[in-house]
């Protein structure tokens, strides 16, 4: 299986700051990499796919980079909204992987 | 708007088999643009694939579940279900079926809002 291994695990920031969140594949997944946003009680909701393109709705502040194993979200400006958990996930290789989460803390 | 409800038991025994069905509106689950996929979640834990099926009817499953898993689509009722067999402790969590789009690099596009199933006796 390709680990996905996010971090920080958890982050701590303020409305306004700029936050950036690391994921790590084992091995290469090209561009099949996509992030997602969940609240609590709440399914995940699609931010990014294929690295970088923004799903349609999603505020312009998210956005995505990186190439084979290291990807990076990145939200430029927080929310008050923006605070929750997210996830990014291969669809490379089977079986379908997601990372651990990083849980967006407000400070 | 495409909206996927799941529907099943909330409480299954041990060594039982669970029975979920997802229900999609607005849009077909036979359409070769879409995998239809089931994924969990344990309480206060990440998101784990279960396995997928395609209108032709194949289907990938996590190795790890492989062995109890079936994955099955009906295009007259327009759902896809999912049998998880000998369940135990370890399967309790919030399973959500989830639409993969392949226009998109397969991501997963569309969730339901998730179906807690809890084995206990």
């Amino acid at each position: 299986d390709i680990q996905m291994t996010q971090s920080p695990s958890s982050v701590s920031a303020s409305v306004g700051d700029r936050v950036t969140i690391t994921c790590r594949a084992s091995h290469n997944v090209t561009k099949w990499l996509a992030w997602y946003q969940q609240k609590p009680g709440k399914a995940p909701q699609l931010l990014i796919y294929s690295v970088s393109s923004l799903q349609t709705g999603v505020p312009s502040r998210f956005s995505g980079s990186g190439s084979g194993t290291d990807f990076t979200l990145t939200i430029s400006s927080l929310q008050p909204e923006d605070f929750a958990t997210y996830y990014c996930q291969q669809a490379n290789t089977f079986p379908i992987t997601f990372g651990q989460g990083t849980r967006l803390e407000i400070k | 708007q495409v909206q996927l409800q799941e529907s099943g038991p909330g409480l299954v025994k041990p060594s039982q088999t669970l029975s979920l069905t997802c229900t999609v509106s607005g849009g077909s689950v036979g359409s070769g643009s879409f995998y239809w996929s089931w994924i969990r979640q344990p309480a206060g834990k990440g998101l784990e694939w279960i396995g997928r099926v395609y209108t032709s009817g194949s289907t990938h499953y996590n190795p790890s579940l492989k062995s109890r898993v079936t994955i099955s689509m009906d295009t007259s009722n327009n759902q896809v279900s999912l049998t998880l067999t000998s369940v135990t402790a370890a399967d309790t969590a919030v399973y959500y079926c989830a639409r993969e789009n392949i226009q998109l690099w397969f991501p997963f596009d569309y969730w339901g809002q998730g179906t807690l199933v809890t084995v206990s006796s």
